[in-house]
């Protein structure tokens, strides 16, 4: 299987600062098509889990800008711009290229 | 709006069954590949399995193979997922979720609760 490695698994942050989230993953996450399957969701407290970034850096409906995806290969990464409060949560960050699909062990955003 | 509605969820005692179900509306229901993943108490997210749209191929992990069965009803827009000699280790919040063009969009349900406990 392939394994997704997040770090770090608890990020304090500050309201308004930047924060990022790194995710590497066991084999390549390119596809034969061409395209790389990596996406980032969002679990808020007793919410199920919304997508925010597909195919690494494409930001799904809805998504404020300040959410940002980047990456290739192996090696992906998450980027808030500014923290808000409502982005506490766990972010996860998931492989659709082999099966099983697979999913870091996620990441807890909490506000200092 | 589109809606994903799972239910089917509730107590069962270990080597129990279960059938959970998800009922779509407002979208193409045929457009979806759709899977099953879940979430264990406290733990992190985990894919158990998938259908095509058609139902012609279908793939589960590991942990679940041979007693869970994956299948749809496109007439019905629904989705079913068949549990058998469940364990305390299945115990989760199951969700249902639409993934349509190649991965560019997905819907996901609220969950379902399911408890295998004696």
């Amino acid at each position: 299987d392939v394994v997704m490695t997040q770090s770090p698994l608890c990020l304090p942050v500050t309201l308004g600062q930047p924060a990022s989230i790194s995710c590497r993953s066991s084999q390549s996450l390119v596809h034969r098509d061409g395209n790389t399957y990596l996406s980032w969701f969002q679990q808020r407290p007793g919410q199920p889990p919304r997508r925010l970034i597909h195919k690494v850096s494409r930001r799904d409906s809805g998504v404020p800008d300040r959410f940002s995806g980047s990456g290739s290969g192996t090696e992906f990464t998450l980027q808030i711009s500014r923290v808000e409060a409502e982005d506490v949560g766990v972010y996860y960050c998931l492989q659709g290229v082999r099966w099983p699909h697979t999913f870091g062990q996620g990441t807890k955003v909490e506000i200092k | 709006e589109v809606r994903l509605v799972e239910s089917g969820g509730g107590l069962v005692q270990p080597g129990g069954s279960l059938r959970l179900s998800c009922a779509a509306s407002r979208l193409i229901f045929t457009d979806c590949w759709m899977s099953w993943l879940r979430q264990a108490p406290g733990k992190g997210l985990e894919w158990v399995a998938n259908i095509k749209q058609d139902g012609s191929e279908k793939y589960y992990v590991d942990s679940v193979k041979g007693r869970f069965t994956i299948s749809r009803d496109n007439a019905q827009n629904s989705l079913y997922l068949q549990m058998s000699s469940l364990r305390v280790e299945d115990t989760a919040v199951y969700y249902c979720a639409c993934w349509f063009d190649y991965w560019s969009g997905t819907y996901w349900g609220q969950g379902t609760q399911v408890t295998v406990s004696s």
